[in-house]
């Protein structure tokens, strides 16, 4: 099946620094990308996606990058703030009908006022 | 839009009760929902998959009658939790996707047994 590895698990910035999670998935068969925010507490939070007939996606200050041939995709945020410590979770799906997602092992996100 | 609830959002109960979960899809026909459990620091960890209308699909490992799963509209599925022990404390939280691949999650149940 699908696996996916998440790194750093821990990452601490300062405010306004920009921040990257990088995730390798192990299927070529994936096509979809999300990363999800997730507050103490609470569900996920869909934050952004990709498919994979694209390279790049960018929402404000948000910005995803996927690279198919080497299975790895990358969460970019700039000009952190305080509100975007959490916890983020990439994850990949396999395109055989079953819409089930693989989860990367999560990154905590610490912004430094 | 795309929005998910669930109910409760915390349940304490004793050891050898069961608990019911309720997850609904708010403002889209959810065609396919999702139950994970998440341990503290940890990934989620997908349960099963449900279809309006059909038998869930249990990840291995996950006993199907203890985790009884009910999708019996467009818009609601249910976890019940059988007879739970102490071990099973644990976060559950849903998902739900439509026509899109998206997954909305909701906000999850937290539950404690004593």
């Amino acid at each position: 099946g699908e696996n996916v590895e998440q790194h750093p698990s821990t990452l601490s910035v300062q405010e306004g620094d920009s921040a990257v999670i990088k995730c390798t998935y192990s299927d070529s068969a994936s096509n979809y990308f999300p990363w999800y925010k997730q507050e103490l507490g609470k569900g996920p939070q869909l934050i952004i996606d990709i498919r994979s007939n694209v390279g790049e996606k960018k929402d404000q200050r948000i910005a995803v990058t996927l690279n198919k041939t080497a299975k790895h995709f990358s969460l970019h945020i700039t000009e952190t703030q305080p509100e975007d410590s959490a916890v983020y979770f990439c994850a990949a799906r396999l395109d055989t009908g079953r819409r089930a997602l693989t989860f990367g092992s999560g990154t905590r996100l610490q912004v430094q006022p | 839009g795309a929005v998910v609830s669930q109910h409760p959002s915390w349940v304490i109960c004793k050891s050898g009760t069961s608990v019911k979960i309720e997850c609904r899809s708010l403002d889209f026909q959810a065609t396919t929902m999702f139950w994970y459990r998440q341990f503290p620091k940890q990934s989620l960890m997908l349960m099963a998959t449900s279809n309006e209308g059909s038998k869930a699909t249990y990840e291995q490992g996950v006993e199907k009658d203890k985790f009884l799963i009910n999708h019996a509209s467009l818009t609601l599925s249910t976890l019940t939790v059988t007879s739970a022990h102490p071990e099973d404390s644990s976060f559950y939280i849903c998902s739900a996707s439509g026509l899109s691949d998206t997954q909305y999650f909701g906000p999850g149940t937290r539950l404690t047994v004593l």
